[in-house]
């Protein structure tokens, strides 16, 4: 089944741009879609189809994908954003479609 | 507005049934899929499964495949997941989620379902 990779953690200092990473074999094929996930609430979907925003999502947030690496950037970063990440895409070819990323722990320093 | 309201937490013994639930509303039920994630503590999340209530079309991920089961009353609004004999390994958080039209993501995400299997 298709797997996607994300680092453990980033780091970033308010105000600052933060950039998180989800890897995949040829990911730029995919549609990527992003959810933010805080401590003790469920996850809420951040960016979708690589780059479109849901409204109420502020526009410090957006996302790109091309070859095997699709990205989430948080622009401006505040002590809100401190969360966990996950990057999910749709597999056709799978019996297991739904494929997420392990996951992204956003410190804000 | 687009509300997925799911059961109270459980506390339950290995070998015990559970059926929890996700309701609906502020939106045509039968127009969205809705899935089922599993969160175990500390962990990242997993898909376990889907269903269209309009026709209760049910897909299963191979590692939930039998394991649960997942199921829909449209006239209620309401999607369940069921285990027939619980495990210390189910404990996790459960998340209902709905996938407007097929659109392969999850827009709206229920408040989630602690389930603690503990002897």
């Amino acid at each position: 089944s298709y797997v996607l990779t994300q680092p453990p953690s980033v780091s970033v200092a308010p105000g600052k741009t933060a950039r998180i990473t989800c890897g995949g074999n040829n990911i730029g094929s995919k549609s990527v879609h992003w959810y933010q996930q805080k401590p003790g609430q469920a996850p809420v979907l951040v960016i979708y189809y690589d780059s479109d925003r849901p409204s109420g999502i502020p526009e410090r947030f957006s996302g790109s994908n091309s070859g095997n690496t699709a990205t989430l950037t948080i622009s401006r970063v505040e002590a809100g954003d401190e969360a966990d990440y996950y990057c999910q895409v749709w597999d056709s070819s799978s019996d297991h479609p739904y494929v997420f990323g392990g996951g992204t722990k956003l410190t804000v320093l | 507005e687009v509300q997925l309201v799911q059961s109270g937490a459980e506390v339950k013994k290995p070998g015990e049934s559970l059926k929890i639930s996700c309701k609906g509303s502020g939106y045509s039920f039968t127009s969205y899929w809705i899935g089922w994630v599993r969160q175990m503590p500390g962990k990242g999340l997993e898909w376990m499964g889907i269903i269209y209530p309009g026709d209760s079309d049910t897909r299963y991920s191979p590692s939930f495949q039998g394991q649960v089961t997942i199921s829909a009353d449209k006239s209620i609004s309401t999607a369940y997941l069921q285990w027939s004999s619980l495990k210390a390994s189910d404990t996790a958080m459960y998340y209902c989620a709905s996938d407007y039209g097929g659109k392969n993501y999850f827009d709206y995400w229920g408040q989630g379902t602690l389930v603690t299997v503990s002897s």
